[in-house]
């Protein structure tokens, strides 16, 4: 029973092009949403969040976009940098606090 | 600030032997929880703590597990005894009053039980 999936376990993009990462939800009562990033051998840092009363929300190079009616939200990294190759985790969260997670879709740039 | 500390690192047991994880969180942060992460299940809730007090352990697998939080600055994550299935990364995380969502993770605890 995952209530958060990231159907994509791999992504790999060019430097300079877009990254777009995905994430479906099940839950209607999520009423959060964040995205995490993890490099190996660390624990997974916060990158950027959305509530539900948004549908965009940007800072800097990230953007995250939520569709409530197709509970999906997605992760647009422009322009995508060698630096930026890591694991990204979407959350989700319905009771302040408790974030349920996605499993995770390890992005490459490629120089 | 240092951030979330976590000890140790790496624990290698064998079977049956208690293990015992520690966190630090960052100072002024109410909100505690521990997550493991393995590739079946990827990153799951075990359990978190406000203001020291544990609020949901409904993720904690089974009596074998238990937390404290015997102060605002340390708390444990215990597994006795311990079995294979065991095996994972385990990372504690904290979060600032009223922001318990922006989860501030330390470098985990990597746990192999032989």
């Amino acid at each position: 029973d995952q209530q958060v999936k990231q159907n994509s376990p791999s992504l790999s993009v060019q430097e300079g092009r877009i990254s777009i990462l995905n994430c479906d939800y099940t839950n209607s009562m999520f009423d959060y949403f964040l995205w995490y990033k993890k490099y190996p051998a660390e624990g997974p840092t916060f990158l950027i969040s959305i509530s539900s009363i948004k549908d965009k929300n940007e800072d800097g190079r990230f953007t995250v976009f939520l569709n409530k009616s197709a509970k999906h939200l997605s992760l647009h990294i422009v322009p995508s940098q060698p630096g930026d190759s890591a694991v990204y985790f979407c959350a989700a969260s319905a009771w302040g606090g408790k974030l349920i997670f996605g499993q995770g879709t390890e992005l490459s740039v490629k120089p | 600030d240092a951030g979330v500390i976590q000890s140790p690192r790496h624990e290698v047991t064998e079977m049956g032997q208690e293990v015992t994880l520690r966190c630090k969180p960052i100072s002024g942060h109410d909100y505690l929880f521990w997550y493991r992460q393995t590739m079946m299940r990827g990153l799951e809730l075990l359990i978190y703590f406000n203001n020291n007090v544990p609020i949901d352990d409904s993720g904690m697998p089974e009596d074998r597990f238990s937390a404290k939080m015997p102060n605002a600055s340390f708390s444990t994550l215990k597994i006795q005894p311990s079995e294979p299935r065991d095996s994972a990364v385990y990372f504690c995380a904290s979060s600032l009053p009223g922001y318990s969502y922006e989860q501030y993770f330390g470098p985990g605890t990597r746990l192999t039980v032989t």
